[in-house]
């Protein structure tokens, strides 16, 4: 099947600094996406990208589908944003594929 | 915005009890899933149900598992005999008309066997 790899797989970051999560696949996917899992286990949708980049707030995605990756970017950030970073993909069926995550600290 | 949600939030049981999970998914959507992901591990998917039946399951989804839709806005895991190593938080979700339309997630019920 399809490998989903995330780098980096740790990340520690002072509250303000920007950063960039990366997904590689190791074949083309229809489709991709991003989910933040805060310290609670809630595991909240990002974003919805297969190809293209998007904005929200001070985060954005940026898909190269033909190139297989994907970036997630965080701005200024903030405690909040700490969690496990998970981008997963389907291909061809219902099942979504997660990959192994990049779990972000932010220290105050 | 609509969103999934899932009830309990934290369900302890002994080993060998029945348990259901319960998801109300969003009110349009067709697609209903349920995925788990044991404590430090990478999310899996354990199945996917569209028009009142099971459209793939994993290995992980063995006889041990069932899934329901007994009305028309629950969608239920149920395990029959809980073992230990079924601990996990178990997340349900939904599509609107399936994989090429994205997925919202619910919030997780944590399931703890002891």
């Amino acid at each position: 099947g399809i490998q989903v790899e995330q780098s980096p797989p740790d990340l520690i970051l002072q509250e303000g600094a920007n950063s960039t999560l990366r997904c590689n696949f190791s074949d083309s996917v229809n489709n991709l996406q991003w989910f933040h899992q805060n310290p609670w286990g809630q595991l909240i949708n990002l974003f919805y990208i297969p190809s293209g980049t998007k904005q929200n707030g001070r985060l954005s995605a940026t898909t190269v589908a033909t190139e297989r990756y994907s970036l997630l970017y965080i701005s200024s950030s903030q405690t909040t944003d700490s969690g496990v970073y998970f981008c997963a993909h389907n291909f061809g069926n219902e099942k979504l594929t997660f990959g192994t995550g990049t779990r972000l600290t932010i220290i105050p | 915005e609509p969103e999934v949600t899932q009830t309990p939030s934290h369900q302890v049981t002994q080993m060998g009890q029945e348990v259901i999970l319960r998801c109300v998914p969003i009110s349009n959507h067709l697609y209903f899933y349920w995925y788990r992901q044991i404590l430090g591990q990478k999310v899996e998917f354990l199945v996917s149900f569209y028009n009142n039946e099971i459209s793939e399951k994993s290995e992980i989804f063995d006889d041990q598992f069932s899934v329901e839709r007994p009305d028309g806005s629950n969608f239920t895991l149920k395990i029959r005999s809980t073992k230990l190593e079924d601990s996990a938080m178990y997340f349900c979700a939904s599509s609107v008309q399936g994989a090429n339309y994205g997925y919202t997630f619910g919030s997780g019920t944590r399931l703890t066997v002891v």
